[in-house]
Formats: C-alpha cells, sequence, structure tokens
C-alpha cells in the first residue's frame, strides 16, 4: 500500500447523507486519484488531482466531489445524489505525468444501510 | 472504444506450477502497459510496467511480455505460491490522465 492511507476502513451511508472518504500521502506525489471498483469491471476513475488546488472530473464523476488543499490529502465526498454508492473506493497517487506508475491505497468499503 | 480485456477471468492452479494469463487491448495512442496485483479487499500493487519498445519485463517470478503490434500481453508466474491468490489486472495507458484504462482482472488461486 506504500504511503497511502485510507479512512475508514468501512463506511455505512444512510440515504440522503453525504459522506467523505479520506485519502492521505506521504509520498510528496503530485497526482492523486480516486476510483470506484464494483464486482465484474474494471477500475473505473472518479476525479483525480495533477496539482494542489486542481482537480478534474473522470469519467463517473456525478454524484461526487473532491478538493485539492494540501498536496498530501484528497478526500472524497460521496454526496445524496449518488444512488448507487455501494462499491470498493480506491485512492492512488503518483509522481506527476500519467505515465508514472500508481500507487494505492488500502480502500474504503462504502455500504448503504 | 478504448477496452482492455483479460483472460481467464478465473483460473486455478496446483502450488507450483505455472501460468499465463492473457491481455488484449485496443487503447490507442499507447503509452504503456502495467500489470498489478490485488489481493482481496486490499488495494493494488504495481508488478510491471512496459512501454511500446519493451517486449518483456521480470519481476521475481513474474514476467510480463509485451506485442504493440498484436495489442497483447501476458503475465506467466512461474512455481506458484499460495500467496500468488489473488487477482491479476492488466492496465493500459494511453496519452493522457484520462486514457488509463483497466481490465477487469483475472482471479488467480493457488490450491495447496
Amino acid at each position: 500500500d506504500g504511503g497511502i492511507t485510507q479512512s475508514p476502513k468501512y463506511l455505512f451511508r444512510k440515504e440522503g447523507q453525504n459522506v467523505t472518504l479520506s485519502c492521505e500521502q506521504n509520498l510528496n506525489h503530485d497526482a492523486m486519484y480516486w476510483y470506484r471498483q464494483d464486482p465484474g469491471q474494471g477500475l473505473r476513475l472518479i476525479y483525480y488531482s495533477q496539482i494542489v488546488n486542481d482537480f478534474q472530473k473522470g469519467d463517473i464523476a456525478e454524484g461526487y466531489s473532491v478538493s485539492r488543499e494540501k498536496k498530501e490529502s484528497f478526500p472524497l465526498t460521496v454526496t445524496s445524489a449518488q444512488k448507487n454508492p455501494t462499491a470498493f473506493y480506491l485512492c492512488a497517487s503518483s509522481a506527476g505525468s500519467y505515465q508514472e506508475t500508481q500507487y494505492f491505497g488500502p480502500g474504503t468499503r462504502l455500504l448503504v444501510l | 472504444k478504448n477496452q482492455v480485456e483479460q483472460s481467464p477471468q478465473s483460473l486455478i492452479i496446483l502450488e507450483g506450477k505455472n501460468c499465463t494469463l492473457q491481455c488484449n487491448y485496443t487503447v490507442s495512442p499507447f503509452s504503456n502497459l502495467r500489470w498489478y496485483k490485488q489481493d482481496t479487499g486490499r488495494g493494488p500493487v504495481s508488478l510491471t510496467i512496459m512501454t511500446f519498445s519493451e517486449n518483456t519485463k521480470s519481476n521475481g517470478r513474474y514476467t510480463a511480455t509485451l506485442d504493440a503490434d498484436t495489442k497483447q500481453s501476458s503475465l506467466h508466474i512461474t512455481a506458484s505460491q499460495l500467496s500468488d491468490s489473488a487477482s491479476y489486472i492488466c492496465v493500459v495507458s494511453g496519452q493522457s490522465f484520462q486514457k488509463l484504462v483497466f481490465g477487469t482482472g483475472t482471479r488467480l488461486l493457488v490450491s495447496p
């Protein structure tokens, strides 16, 4: 898992509730990413950030929001607009370019009550 | 459409045996191809990365090959161990952050 931590390991969301997943890295990486993993599907990109105070939507950004106020932190908020949030969420970071290897955190499993 | 297809979906082998996993892709233009190992409930860990000009890369008992002409890659595992039981994911990178395409993975079970 390198120097990337995610918390919590498990998260339960009630209907209509916003929840925030934490991602912290101490690798001094510029770029950070959020992916969603569902059974039988490849990882799908939610948001990515190449530099502090800047981030871009990925393929499935609807219902999610992020912030990048510090280089080492990239929290993901799953809003009530995300109607099917149950999934395994993975945060990753890389030195910068998309060509660099991405290092993944241990993941957060989000479940809906 | 940019796609990465892996086969087989799942595989069971006896401890000590070798196996080969396949990855076919249509991502274009191509930048690099990576193989990741993902243990159940954990994040993926990088095994190998290959660019267009490389056709083989080893990491211990793992050897990846790349044929950029046919857009195929394979991951060969030698003398399998119980700890090799995991999902193996092929990831192909295009020319931008948006062009990183993940395969659905091959789930390998090494049986004693």
